[in-house]
């Protein structure tokens, strides 16, 4: 079945750019949407985004200015960038796929197990 | 954007027992379009209901989901030892996508 791993930096300094890639094992990124989803400490899970692997993006408005994700089908990866990231960015970030029952409508239903990033100095 | 509010946040019940969990949100939840997943310690979130009451593939029959417009609820008939875990609604009718805080089942 298909399955996702998240991989990346833990530690991030502030200021600079969070840089997260997902993994997709069992299957293929193509004709599927990709999201990103994260969990601060002691907070409630974020949706951050999700971009269609043929390019179609749609974006969190909370983030959208420092967000950016992308697809690439001939490595079967998904990736996170996230810039000028401060404290406020330190989280579980976890990768998923898309699916809906209804264009547009979208809940994801295979996840990684999630990565943890720290921003700090 | 739509807030989910999650209750009880926890949940104290033994095996066999029945667990009904509630999430309510802060306006109507466009077609119904709630999701329910469940998380273990170290574990990826699994996919347990989509459109409030539709069983994700593999689920047990035990797993049930009910509401609409603003209140939902997951209700597990008996629970399994496995069955131990955090519980988190998510709705996807308006965009941003937003998610409940969870609720967790733990064994009294």
């Amino acid at each position: 079945q298909v399955q996702l791993q998240e991989s990346g930096p833990g530690l991030v300094k502030p200021s600079e750019t969070l840089s997260l890639t997902c993994t997709v094992s069992g299957g293929s990124t193509s004709g599927y949407y990709w999201s990103w989803i994260r969990r601060p400490p002691g907070k409630g899970l974020e949706w951050i985004g999700h971009m269609f692997y043929s390019g179609s993006t749609d974006y969190n408005p909370s983030l959208k200015s420092r967000v950016t994700i992308s697809v690439d089908t001939s490595s079967n990866q998904f990736s996170l960038k996230v810039n000028s990231v401060t404290a406020a960015d330190t989280a579980v970030y976890y990768c998923a796929r898309d699916v809906s029952t209804f264009p547009h409508y979208y809940y994801m239903d295979v996840w990684g197990k999630g990565t943890t990033v720290t921003v700090s100095s | 954007e739509i807030v989910l509010t999650q209750s009880p946040g926890t949940l104290s019940l033994s095996p066999g027992e029945r667990a009904t969990l509630s999430c309510r949100a802060s306006q109507s939840v466009s077609s119904n379009y709630l999701a329910w997943y469940q998380q273990k310690p170290g574990q990826a979130p699994r996919l347990l209901i989509y459109g409030a009451s539709s069983r994700a593939t593999g689920i047990p029959d035990r797993f049930s989901g009910s509401g609409s417009g603003t209140d939902f609820t997951l209700t597990i008939s008996r629970l399994e030892p496995e069955d131990f875990a955090v519980y988190f609604c998510q709705q996807y009718g308006t965009s941003p996508r937003t998610f409940g805080q969870g609720t967790k089942v733990d064994t009294k």
